[in-house]
């Protein structure tokens, strides 16, 4: 156990739906992550959050968004879902500022496997 | 803008023998971590090894070890004595400045290590 927390493991939904990724980083982790991996597309940055705020965005649909709450966990929403948004998407957590131990190292979680018929 | 790149898709290795996985990257920067992250058929993501760019000694972690060439910004990780358990898609990530707050990971396209029994 890795210690980051993502919910629900696999979720199947419809063309056109919308869904919500949860998060839960490591305790004492301020910055949250999203990753998306597809076949083609390997693994893609989607957006970042340090102490709930938006730190760095990447390669994220209009679709799509995130937040970061006060307890510092973290959901991604997909809407009008496509084909090509199947994926596992994975949660990543970090430890606070710059110099602090660990400051460097991504903690994954187990992913979300998005299947979208 | 940062890129890695791992040119082999595949590789193949007799258990306990040695294997060398490649990897370069591009970038402008002078502070930075390269990282190698194994992912199993679980899915999960773990970290293998990682490496400051401003050290100059290559980063060792059991049987993993890192052939770091900063001037050839190359960065291969070498696997000894492989195991059964080292079957995994291996992927090579670069991480601007010292962590903190702006650490996101800008990963290569992964490289799928089979050991054989």
């Amino acid at each position: 156990d890795s210690g980051v927390t993502q919910t629900p493991k696999h979720l199947i939904t419809a063309t056109g739906q919308r869904v919500t990724l949860r998060c839960s980083p490591r305790s004492g982790d301020l910055s949250v992550y999203w990753y998306q991996q597809s076949l083609d597309q390997g693994l893609q940055f989607l957006i970042q959050y340090y102490n709930g705020e938006e730190r760095a965005k990447g390669n994220i649909l209009e679709r799509f968004s995130a937040q970061q709450f006060p307890d510092l966990h973290s959901e991604l929403n997909l809407s009008s879902l496509e084909l090509g948004d199947s994926a596992l998407y994975f949660c990543a957590s970090s430890v606070g500022p710059a110099g602090s131990s660990g400051a460097n190292v991504l903690t994954f979680g187990a992913g979300s496997r998005l299947t979208v018929l | 803008a940062q890129t890695v790149t791992q040119s082999q898709p595949e590789m193949s290795v007799q258990e306990a023998e040695t294997v060398t996985l490649s990897c370069t990257y591009d970038t402008s920067e002078n502070n930075y971590y390269l990282f190698w992250y194994k992912q199993p058929p679980s899915r999960q993501m773990i970290l293998v090894i990682r490496q400051e760019a401003y050290k100059q000694q290559n980063a060792t972690e059991n049987r993993f070890s890192v052939n770091f060439q900063k001037a050839a910004k190359s960065f291969s990780l070498k696997i000894s004595d492989s195991q059964l358990g080292d079957t995994a898609m291996y992927f090579c990530a670069f991480m601007k400045g010292r962590g903190g707050a702006n650490s996101k990971l800008t990963f290569g396209k992964g490289i799928t290590l089979s050991v054989r029994p």
